[in-house]
């Protein structure tokens, strides 16, 4: 069966601050992948998303990057963190060979900047 | 600009009393509906799959419809366990649009 990590689970940084979440996904090959950010009160926004190694599509502009350097592993970085950064990151894989497929999610991380 | 809108925001519920959720949606060219579990803390668990109007699809006490414009997940007989906020998201591309989620509370 397919399963999903993303670590760490929290994380607290200062303004300014570099920022580097991962996440990898396990008994699949060429998933799909997504990076979506989750505001308290609000959905789930979509900031990245990836149909292969090295390719990218960003949604929303922001001073957030991803990359995917494996086929089943998907980073978010920053070099210099904004306190509207803060907010519940999720990562989410589906099956690559469609684009209808039902994502699946990973528990998070909860980024706070002080 | 695909648009999902729920409701209601909250919704309390005493156990053994049947409700439902609705998800309205305005989508160009719509691949599936989607609807979720979340529980604090934790990711979305999907739950079901709608690709057309006039579908249904059932897991133990819940039961998700879908017609043109909106959706209704129907939770019959709830338990405490299914305490929860439920989310329902449309497809169009890769791209899923998320309400902002119904939290559904349910006493014992």
């Amino acid at each position: 069966s397919q399963t999903i990590h993303q670590w760490p689970a929290t994380l607290v940084q200062p303004v300014g601050s570099p920022l580097s979440l991962e996440c990898t996904v396990e008994g699949t090959s060429n998933p799909n992948l997504y990076w979506y950010r989750q505001a308290a009160g609000r959905g789930l926004q979509l900031l990245f998303y990836s149909v292969g190694i090295g390719q990218i599509s960003s949604e929303v502009p922001q001073n957030l990057s991803a990359s995917r350097p494996q086929d089943r592993q998907f980073i978010l970085s920053s070099k210099k963190l904004l306190l509207s950064d803060s907010g519940f990151y999720l990562c989410a894989w589906s099956v690559g060979s469609s684009s209808n497929q039902p994502q699946h999610f990973g528990d998070g991380t909860r980024l706070s900047i002080l | 600009e695909d648009q999902v809108t729920q409701s209601p925001e909250a919704l309390r519920l005493q156990e053994g009393e049947s409700s439902s959720l609705n998800c309205s949606y305005t989508v160009s060219g719509l691949r599936g509906l989607f609807w979720y579990r979340q529980d604090p803390g934790k990711g979305p668990e999907f739950l079901f799959t709608l690709y057309s109007a006039g579908e249904e699809k059932e897991k133990e006490r819940l039961k998700a419809t879908l017609t043109k414009k909106e959706s209704f997940l129907h939770i019959t007989a709830p338990k405490p366990e299914d305490s929860a906020t439920y989310l329902c998201a449309v497809q169009a591309g890769y791209k899923l649009s998320f309400g902002a989620g119904t939290t559904v509370t349910v006493r014992a």
